[in-house]
């Protein structure tokens, strides 16, 4: 069946350094992929999203591509801040109107 | 734009009453809503998708009659934990979702506890 893997955390990170959380599907079919970040005590926000191959979604200096050949979804940001800590999951979306799918969450932590 | 809140965002209840949860689409149509689990430091689990005006479908393993699911209108759905046990201590999240539409949009969650 159709799932999402992602890295185990906790990440633990300084601040300023690069930050690279690796996501890889499997599917069917030809799924959106998606970046949910979660902040502590809080519900989900979209990060960013892509809906082909080849696509890259960014937000706040988060940036992921769609790659199908490698069946991946990576999440980078090339300078974390200590406000990026949280929880980020991946998440596929086969089609529209189809439920989404969700990776077991990265936590990244953030030092000054 | 695509907000969505719970209420209450925390609620503590004694075993054996029922609490009700609340989920708004404040300023979209949520043909979909869909409510999810959460437990300490893990994922999200998916419990049940509701359509305005028809009855929710449930995951395997969830029981329909322990989580009553209402969807009555195109901006309201509630989950209704009926005779709550303290393993029902959750954080529960709901997201919704316009038709046609693929990107959901969460909840701010609802943490329950069940002495």
């Amino acid at each position: 069946g159709d799932s999402v893997t992602q890295m185990e955390g906790p990440v633990t990170l300084s601040e300023e350094a690069f930050l690279t959380i690796n996501c890889t599907y499997t599917a069917t079919g030809y799924p959106s992929l998606f970046w949910y970040v979660q902040y502590p005590g809080e519900g989900l926000q979209l990060l960013l999203k892509a809906t082909k191959a080849d696509d890259k979604g960014s937000n706040k200096g988060f940036e992921a591509t769609y790659r199908k050949e490698t069946t991946s979804f990576h999440l980078e940001k090339g300078s974390v801040q200590v406000s990026d800590s949280a929880v980020y999951f991946c998440a596929q979306n086969k089609a529209a109107g189809n439920k989404l799918t969700f990776g077991g969450g990265t936590r990244v932590l953030v030092k000054p | 734009g695509a907000v969505v809140s719970q209420h209450p965002s925390w609620v503590i209840c004694k075993s054996g009453t029922s609490v009700k949860i609340e989920c708004r689409s404040l300023d979209f149509q949520a043909t979909t809503m869909f409510w999810y689990r959460q437990f300490p430091k893990q994922s999200l689990m998916l419990m049940a998708t509701s359509n305005e005006g028809s009855k929710a479908t449930y995951e395997q393993g969830v029981e329909k009659d322990k989580f009553l699911i209402n969807h009555a209108s195109l901006t309201l759905s509630t989950l209704t934990v009926t005779s709550a046990h303290p393993e029902d201590s959750s954080f529960y999240i709901c997201s919704a979702r316009d038709l046609g539409q693929e990107t959901q949009y969460f909840g701010p969650g609802t943490r329950l506890l069940v002495l």
